[in-house]
């Protein structure tokens, strides 16, 4: 089993529209979870950290499931923009030290007009 | 721009050769990480500098891959005796706090 897995997609979903994708993570003891956005051939861009408590920003909304092990994006409202791959990233240590982000392979996400 | 800078963008070369890229972080920052991607897979850790001291490193870090950050500024990735395996985009990210990393444009590497 991948320490980070993802549906890699492709999603193909119409303007306007709600999608939601998971990440599942195999280590219990993670601390931190985060989004990232990637562009074709671009590097990956923070989009938003996941708390236990979710969070949103603007119409996209980040949870956690510490039970079984998974965190959420749902982005509302889809737009044209949002075409691109979304990569979570777990930082799987339990202690302070490690900085290492362990990065799923990513969901691919079409926009269609 | 004040975002985190990597050279060269793009290299191609012959296989055995060696490569180095550099990057300069964020100027505040005091993390600096490299990760490499290749098609298809998200970024995977190389290794993490806090200041001048490399404090991390993943096994996928091979004898051949070497890193520095001298002055606890900007940091240097070199590949030696390069393998077509070797080909991806290496990136840098720098951090002023834990996790919180920001990359750079990337350094894409094809070896011939």
């Amino acid at each position: 089993r991948k320490e980070v897995e993802q549906d890699p997609g492709p999603f193909n979903v119409p303007e306007g529209a709600t999608v939601a994708f998971n990440c599942t993570y195999s280590n219990s003891a993670s601390q931190s979870f985060f989004w990232y956005r990637q562009d074709c051939r671009k590097e990956p861009k923070l989009l938003m950290s996941v708390y236990s408590s979710g969070n949103e920003d603007g119409r996209f909304t980040a949870q956690l499931n510490r039970a079984s092990q998974y965190i959420s994006l749902l982005i509302r409202d889809s737009k044209l923009s949002d075409s691109a791959t979304y990569l979570c990233a777990v930082n799987m240590n339990k202690f302070e030290g490690s900085e290492k982000l362990t990065f799923g392979t990513g969901t691919r996400l079409t926009i269609i007009p | 721009d004040t975002g985190v800078s990597q050279d060269p963008r793009h290299k191609i070369t012959k296989r055995g050769q060696n490569v180095t890229f550099r990057c300069d972080p964020i100027s505040e920052h005091n993390r600096l990480y490299w990760y490499r991607q290749t098609l298809g897979q998200g970024p995977e850790f190389l290794t993490y500098f806090q200041n001048e001291a490399q404090l991390e490193k993943s096994r996928l870090l091979s004898d051949r891959f070497s890193a520095e950050r001298p002055k606890g500024s900007f940091s240097t990735l070199e590949i030696q005796r390069t393998e077509q395996g070797d080909s991806a985009m290496y990136l840098c990210a720098s951090s002023p706090r834990r996790n919180t990393i920001y990359f750079g444009e990337g350094s894409w590497l094809t070896v011939v």
